[in-house]
């Protein structure tokens, strides 16, 4: 069963446009939800997860429990935002993620 | 600091053969783990230990063995490798628990012909 959904591969975007990475989930409880990122050349890394409630370099995510949402919002993007954004679920020791989107924020 | 260190960072196996993946961290981490990566999926969790020589399966075991007799090193056999076992393969460690923020290392890039 698809536990995290990012119906997006791909999103393209200018410099400082608005960008939202859609992320989507199912699973019964009350999971905790990530979002993982991997630059270019780089490890894959924690941005942020929703118990934390905070914005890191200007991104943020609000778990709607009732759209069993968790997207992932910045105001205005930036090139170096350009990188692989992974959704990501736990629960009573399982952790699932998405299968990814890729942003392109253009100059 | 080094983090995750993957070995090897890619090979190429005939199948029926066997392979150790080795992962190592120096960060103290209690918790360490072992994903697979196939093509437009996301991560998936083979298996996870939570402490020196003990492990637990994740989503996907099958096919698979582990062992954490350091607290430092997680290893991942295949005891006899099939091509459906084809796969980028990530090890991550954290302080404590799958909740916590995970570190990663490179990636292992493994062919089964």
């Amino acid at each position: 069963a698809q536990r995290v959904t990012q119906p997006e591969k791909l999103l393209s975007v200018f410099k400082g446009a608005p960008v939202e990475l859609k992320c989507n989930y199912s699973y019964s409880g009350s999971p905790e939800l990530f979002w993982y990122v991997q630059y270019s050349r780089q490890r894959l890394q924690l941005l942020l997860r929703h118990i934390s409630r905070e914005s890191i370099k200007g991104f943020t995510a609000d778990l709607n429990k009732g759209e069993t949402s968790f997207h992932l919002k910045k105001p205005f993007a930036q090139e170096e935002d350009s990188a692989m954004y992974y959704c990501a679920l736990y629960n009573f020791n399982k952790f699932y993620f998405g299968s990814g989107t890729k942003l392109n924020v253009k100059p | 600091n080094a983090g995750v260190t993957q070995t090897p960072k890619f090979r190429v196996l005939k199948t029926g053969q066997s392979m150790t993946l080795l992962c190592a961290q120096d960060m103290n981490h209690e918790y360490m783990y072992w994903y697979r990566q196939d093509p437009g999926m996301g991560l998936r969790l083979i298996h996870y230990s939570v402490g020196e020589g003990t492990t637990a399966k994740g989503e996907v075991p099958d096919g698979y063995n582990v062992s954490r007799l350091k607290k430092q090193n997680f290893l991942l056999g295949l005891e006899s490798a099939a091509p459906s076992q084809t796969s980028v393969y990530f090890c991550a460690s954290s302080y404590s628990g799958l909740n916590q923020p995970q570190h990663f290392g490179d990636g292992t890039r493994l062919s089964i012909l």
